[in-house]
């Protein structure tokens, strides 16, 4: 079946600087994203999530992009910070975003560097 | 609120055994499913539920059975443990999706061995 899937499995960036995760997703009947943060040992968080119907969608220090002719998403995370190290997972949905239709990617390893 | 729990943390089986985990939230959401994720995979659907009264199966079922009684509740059980049944277990709830505030609340996960 389709799913989705991350660029890179681990992302290494500067304290301070801007970190940027990259999805690629195959479904083109997919509609809602969304991105979470999974700090060690602990349950995948709610970062942000965006409708088909937008490409932009902005909340505090993170924004999302969604190219949907390349089928690509991505979150930004601004000026980025010790805290911000963890796994980050992109989920696509073809169902409105429903309890059922949620795919999650393998996951980006962000490290943040002193 | 306590948002969403799971019970246990740890939990160790035979090959053969039968448990449940729990999981309950107090937020009144009407969604609330089970995940499993195996070391340097994604999420993977288990079992989900829409209401109280109502489940359906995800993209993992085998060897699960789950039952929603009331909302806040909503236990996954396992048969017959098998050592593919390793893994850590996410429990998760949401209101209906489309909402405004629409955001799906992670529990701690149950992180289960079967020797």
């Amino acid at each position: 079946g389709e799913s989705v899937g991350l660029h890179l499995p681990t992302l290494s960036v500067q304290e301070g600087d801007n970190s940027i995760i990259n999805c690629a997703y195959s479904n083109s009947a997919s509609d809602y994203f969304i991105w979470y943060k999974q700090e060690s040992g602990k349950g995948p968080q709610f970062i942000i999530d965006i409708r088909s119907n937008m490409d932009k969608r902005q909340g505090q220090r993170v924004t999302v992009l969604l190219n949907k002719t390349v089928k690509h998403l991505s979150l930004q995370i601004a000026a980025t910070q010790p805290g911000d190290s963890a796994v980050y997972f992109c989920a696509e949905s073809y169902s409105g975003g429903g309890a059922d239709g949620l795919t999650f990617g393998k996951g980006t390893h962000l490290i943040i560097q002193p | 609120n306590a948002g969403v729990t799971q019970t246990p943390k740890f939990q160790v089986l035979k090959t053969g055994q039968s448990m449940t985990l729990q999981c309950a939230q107090d937020m009144n959401h009407e969604y609330m499913s089970w995940y499993r994720q195996d070391p340097g995979m994604g999420l993977r659907l288990i079992h989900y539920s829409v209401g109280a009264g109502i489940t359906d199966q995800g993209e993992v079922p085998n060897g699960y059975n789950v039952s929603r009684s009331t909302t806040e509740d909503f236990p996954l059980r396992l048969l017959s443990a098998a050592p593919s049944q390793t893994s850590v277990y996410f429990c998760a709830s949401s209101y209906e999706p489309g909402r405004p505030n629409y955001e799906q609340y992670f529990g701690p996960g149950t992180r289960l061995t079967v020797t």
